[in-house]
């Protein structure tokens, strides 16, 4: 069973692009986390979520809670974006999706 | 400004052996979990703590045990390890709210041949 789906698995990108990641659920949730994995492998969180939208520099996080969908966007991308971005939903405990692999090239 | 320290930050053992991964926060968060990952699937939940003295079975948790020492500490042991348990470790913690952010440990990586 999937109950996070993860929308590219792999994305590669020339610098400056707009990128978008989606998330899809099929479970209720009282909220959702974006996550980033680097390179290294530490796992840094972005964004948590329950509606609308956030914004944090040039990541931009929006949920719809009625699609149970989410979408993580990337304005002008960069290199150094080149990571793992992780959705997981909060129905009790976390639920993670397997991540999308996302390669910025300059 | 320490966070989440987890440790050690690799290790390898043979098929029986027994060791302990430690952690601990400092942000007074209530919530403790010890996830792993493994290629191809997401993070899974095998304990986690909602509070001091407290803890409960996660997704995956048969091979392991765990502490919560304190508020600070919490603690994943293998008793006897096997080679399934070859991923990586990651402890996290975060406040008592839903909606409080995850903050996650460094992770260790972990073989066991």
């Amino acid at each position: 069973k999937n109950e996070v789906e993860q929308s590219p698995q792999n994305l590669t990108a020339q610098e400056g692009e707009f990128i978008t990641i989606n998330c899809s659920y099929s479970v209720g949730i009282s909220a959702l986390h974006w996550l980033q994995q680097h390179p290294g492998g530490g796992i840094v969180s972005l964004f948590m979520l329950s509606s609308g939208k956030k914004k944090h520099g040039r990541l931009i996080a929006t949920i719809n809670i009625q699609e149970k969908h989410s979408s993580l966007h990337i304005t002008a991308s960069h290199p150094r974006d080149s990571a793992v971005y992780i959705c997981a939903v909060i129905p009790g405990n976390l639920i993670f999706g397997k991540g999308t692999k996302l390669s910025v090239k300059p | 400004n320490a966070g989440v320290t987890q440790t050690p930050k690799f290790q390898v053992l043979k098929t029986g052996q027994s060791m302990t991964l430690q952690c601990a926060q400092d942000m007074n968060h209530n919530s403790m979990y010890w996830y792993r990952q493994d290629p191809g699937m997401g993070l899974r939940l095998i304990y986690y703590s909602a509070s001091e003295g407290t803890t409960d079975k996660g997704e995956v948790p048969n091979g392991y045990n765990v502490s919560r020492l304190n508020k600070r500490e919490f603690s994943l042991r293998l008793e006897s390890a096997a080679p399934s348990q070859t991923s990586v470790y990651f402890c996290a913690s975060s406040g008592s709210s839903y909606n409080s952010p995850l903050h996650f440990g460094n992770g260790t990586r972990l073989t066991v041949t």
